[in-house]
């Protein structure tokens, strides 16, 4: 039962420019959404959330959108840089799952330079 | 800044015999969760530990799997009889209260042979 996909297993960016990266949920009753940054052999590091009654949040380079009748978010990273180069998770939690957090596959993100 | 911590970074055993992995959170956290990510695949969810005990735990958390809280530090989880479908990245997370982040550790890479 996948409720957070992420249907783009990678992404390629020039360094510089703008990396969106998606992510689809299906459970109505998650209020909470974070994505994580993950490196070989290294456990996943927190980026950033977003609770349900925004629809935006922002910190330095990263900016998470949250389009909840979409049930969709996003991780904008402007400007990318050769060091984003990692695999981008998303995860959603809250409402009726208990104490679950449900991540996405992954998407892996290469900056070129 | 605080983080959780693991060890042993990589524990090889042979098949059938038991393991423990060992997990210190972040000292003022009051949820725990062990995740496990086999080469390759997404981040599974194992188990979450609350209040001294399980709170959930996932299909692929059966009676071969136990996780414990010896003292007030220490969260640990034990392999009683592993397989090779075992082996995998391990990782310990916790988090303070619900819509707080959840932080991981770096993994213990279990190799069953």
């Amino acid at each position: 039962d996948q409720q957070v996909k992420q249907n783009s297993p990678s992404l390629s960016v020039q360094e510089g420019r703008i990396s969106i990266l998606n992510c689809d949920y299906t459970n109505s009753m998650f209020d909470y959404f974070l994505w994580y940054k993950k490196y070989p052999a290294e456990g996943p590091t927190f980026l950033i959330s977003i609770s349900s009654i925004k629809d935006k949040n922002e910190d330095g380079r990263f900016t998470v959108f949250l389009n909840k009748s979409a049930k969709h978010l996003s991780l904008h990273i402007v400007p990318s840089q050769p060091g984003d180069s990692a695999v981008y998770f998303c995860a959603a939690f809250g409402g009726n799952t208990g104490n679950q957090f449900y991540f996405g596959t992954g998407t892996s993100l290469t900056v070129i330079p | 800044e605080p983080e959780v911590t693991q060890t042993p970074s990589h524990q090889v055993t042979q098949m059938g015999q038991e393991v423990i992995l060992r997990c210190v959170p972040i000292s003022n956290h009051l949820y725990f969760y062990w995740y496990r990510q086999i080469l390759g695949q997404k981040v599974e969810f194992l188990v979450s530990f609350y209040n001294n005990e399980i709170s959930e735990k996932s299909e692929i958390f059966d009676d071969q799997f136990s996780v414990e809280r010896p003292d007030g530090s220490n969260f640990t989880l034990k392999i009683r009889s592993t397989k090779l479908e075992d082996s995998a990245m391990y990782f310990c997370a916790s988090y303070r209260d619900r819509y707080s982040p959840l932080h991981f550790g770096n993994g213990t890479r279990l190799t069953v042979t």
